[in-house]
């Protein structure tokens, strides 16, 4: 099956420093991928859908000037936390969408990141 | 907006018991429907899917779910569970445009032996 890969898995950082999060598909081309965020005990919410090639379109309420999403290849994309805060701390994770069409609307999950901002 | 309801958050059963998750959503336009799961310490998988066609799904693991549109429900259901069924299940709606995904609040599922 479709295999999607997160890195890193944890990350701890400071309050005010930068994370950089990839979210790779191994063996599939993803045009679209998707970041979420999940809270402790809570469901997935849907930050961004990234787009190889355009800029990411941002959930109502989401700051795309905190939250940057580069979609640089059709396998790679990164999310950058900027200027992290304790508020920030969650698990991140993404999704991608093959493009091969049997899967279509299909998505496939990474493992997710644990950020922990100090 | 989209929404997506899961009626129990914490769901105990014994093993061999049946189960049915309540899954309801609000959606303005053609549907597409999931049901996924997460295994404790792994990521989400899907069990099944639901775009058009019968509207009675059977997935991995011997899971089904059954679309009712007029009552705007997907319920799962196995007719007998494992203690490996032990997990967190997750019902999402997403339209038919790009794969946008909504997900319901998640049902834990613990099974006894």
């Amino acid at each position: 099956g479709a295999v999607v890969s997160q890195h890193p898995s944890r990350v701890i950082c400071k309050s005010g420093t930068s994370v950089k999060i990839e979210c790779r598909s191994l063996d599939f081309q993803a045009t679209t991928m998707f970041w979420y965020r999940q809270f402790p005990k809570q469901s997935l919410m849907l930050m961004a859908t990234s787009n190889e090639g355009s800029k990411a379109t941002y959930e109502q309420g989401v700051e795309k000037d905190k939250f940057l999403i580069n979609h640089a290849s059709l396998t790679l994309s990164t999310l950058t936390v900027t200027s992290a805060h304790p508020e920030d701390s969650s698990f991140y994770i993404c999704s991608a969408r093959d493009d091969s069409g049997d899967s279509y609307n299909e998505q496939f999950f990474g493992p997710g990141t644990r950020l922990t901002v100090l | 907006a989209q929404s997506v309801s899961q009626h129990n958050h914490h769901v105990i059963l014994s093993e061999a018991a049946s189960l049915e998750l309540g899954c309801n959503y609000s959606y303005g336009g053609t549907v597409n429907l999931f049901w996924y799961v997460q295994y404790p310490g792994q990521h989400l998988q899907l069990l099944l899917k639901y775009f058009s066609g019968d509207p009675l799904v059977k997935g991995i693991k011997g899971f089904e779910a059954e679309f009712i549109k007029s009552k705007f429900s997907f319920n799962l259901r196995k007719p007998s569970v494992q203690w490996s069924d032990t997990a967190e299940y997750f019902c999402a709606v997403g339209g038919t445009s790009y794969g946008k995904l909504t997900f319901g609040q998640g049902t834990i599922l613990t099974v006894h032996p």
